[in-house]
């Protein structure tokens, strides 16, 4: 068990760029989730898969944000035209549903600055 | 939505003492209940949880207590180490929707030696 993997760990980009964000979740598991986190603050919910498909979107999570989960296994977050706004920690987490109570494990974060 | 609030939002204690955080929630379907810890630049790590089955969870120094009845569940450290010092969150998912957890706002815990 290698844990969750999230890359880069820290991205700083002008505003108006875009950035993507790759996460590799547990092996098995079969959710996957992002959450956004400000500083003094606990993370937020944005978005979550079972297997491909994705379920369920925050409204947190504007028309600038798109999530992808093509086979499976890893994600993909993507910001478009980024803001200042949009500087955060990025998390991914992940779990097993009907295993462990479909316990949630988390990354280290991907940490976006937009200047 | 879930409504998650925990107290206190910081607390100093000294190596050794025991320290508590308690947190509440307003959805009574909740049935999952989990606390995080959270060091510097690093993500969430789950250190204890419990369902709704049971009253009171412990893992060597931590554990958790849950009142469903009103609503809320307490995190117990006892014997706190310097280490110890970091962020906890509690986290109940909303409803029984066990992947969307609804973070409180986290209590600074600074274990002095």
């Amino acid at each position: 068990d290698t844990g969750v993997s999230q890359n880069p760990r820290h991205k700083i980009t002008k505003r108006g760029q875009n950035v993507t964000f790759r996460c590799d979740p547990i092996s098995e598991h079969n959710r996957l989730y992002w959450y956004r986190q400000t500083l003094g603050q606990g993370p937020e919910f944005l978005t979550y898969f079972q297997n491909e498909a994705q379920l369920e979107k925050s409204r947190l999570l504007s028309d600038r944000f798109s999530a992808e989960r093509p086979k499976g296994s890893f994600s993909t977050l993507e910001i478009q035209r980024t803001e200042q706004g949009d500087s955060a920690m990025y998390l991914c987490a992940s779990s097993s549903v009907g295993r462990a109570g479909n316990t949630i494990y988390f990354g280290e974060g991907s940490w976006l600055t937009v200047v | 939505g879930e409504n998650v609030e925990q107290h206190p939002s910081t607390l100093s204690v000294q190596e050794g003492d025991s320290a508590v955080i308690k947190c509440t929630y307003s959805d009574s379907a909740s049935n999952y209940f989990p606390w995080y810890k959270q060091e510097l630049g690093k993500g969430p790590q789950l250190i204890i949880d419990i369902r709704s089955n049971v009253g009171e969870k412990k893992d060597q120094r931590i554990a958790v207590t849950l009142n469903k009845t009103a609503k809320h569940f307490s995190l117990h450290i006892t014997e706190t180490q310097p280490e110890d010092s970091a962020v906890y969150f509690c986290a109940p998912p909303h409803g029984t929707s066990y992947g969307k957890l609804t973070f409180g706002q986290g209590t600074i815990l600074t274990v002095h030696p």
